[in-house]
């Protein structure tokens, strides 16, 4: 039973336009949510995060929005630049997942010059 | 550059070989984790070390066994894998405990290859 999911494999986006990627989540107990950057060769890097209390996280270029009653998360980057295209997972965790992240399966985007 | 640091980046080893993963972090963190990646899959909880103590092993075969030192290393140790289990492993590392709200940090992996 996948618990994040996030349903599109890719997405390819202008420079300069913006790129929004989305995840949804099935468990309520859920409540702490981060995006995650990953480059070939390379761990993840963490962007940012939310927690259940908020509906609205920002850190430069990259917004995270969370729905708790639609059980849906996205993250926006305005402007998209071609250094940004990598996988992004998005990723939740919980009290009742004993504190451990649950991962998405990722989604990679690919920013044109 | 990443501040979780693990050794070696690549591993090859025999399905009768004895082998360790090392990570390394001097953030503070007092939490530690070993994840493993498969190509095209997301990372994989395998062990945390909460306060240099395990608080979590998720149901993994004995061949991988983690070890603490202390709050600022943490070793996998390798014998007897099998070639499925080539993958990236990651070690991670967070403020405070796992249940804390903040972050995982995570190192650049060792890419194993089982032969």
């Amino acid at each position: 039973d996948q618990q994040v999911k996030q349903n599109s494999p890719s997405l390819s986006v202008q420079e300069g336009r913006i790129s929004i990627l989305n995840c949804d989540y099935t468990n309520s107990m859920f409540d702490y949510f981060l995006w995650y950057k990953k480059y070939p060769a390379e761990g993840p890097t963490f962007l940012i995060s939310i927690s259940s209390i908020k509906d609205k996280n920002e850190d430069g270029r990259f917004t995270v929005f969370l729905n708790k009653s639609a059980k849906h998360l996205s993250l926006h980057i305005v402007p998209s630049q071609p250094g940004d295209s990598a996988v992004y997972f998005c990723a939740a965790r919980g009290l009742g997942n004993t504190g451990k992240l649950i991962f998405g399966q990722g989604t990679t985007l690919q920013v044109k010059p | 550059d990443t501040e979780v640091t693990q050794t070696p980046k690549h591993l090859v080893m025999g399905m009768t070989n004895k082998k360790s993963l090392k990570c390394e972090q001097h953030m503070g963190h007092r939490a530690m984790y070993w994840y493993k990646q498969k190509a095209k899959k997301p990372p994989e909880l395998m062990f945390v070390y909460s306060y240099e103590k395990l608080s979590i092993n998720e149901s993994v075969p004995s061949r991988f066994s983690p070890e603490c030192p202390n709050s600022s290393l943490l070793n996998l140790h390798l014998h007897a894998l099998q070639p499925e289990d080539s993958a990236l492993y990651l070690c991670a590392s967070s403020q405070g405990g796992p249940f804390n709200n903040s972050p995982l940090h995570f190192g650049n992996g060792t890419r194993l290859t089982v032969t």
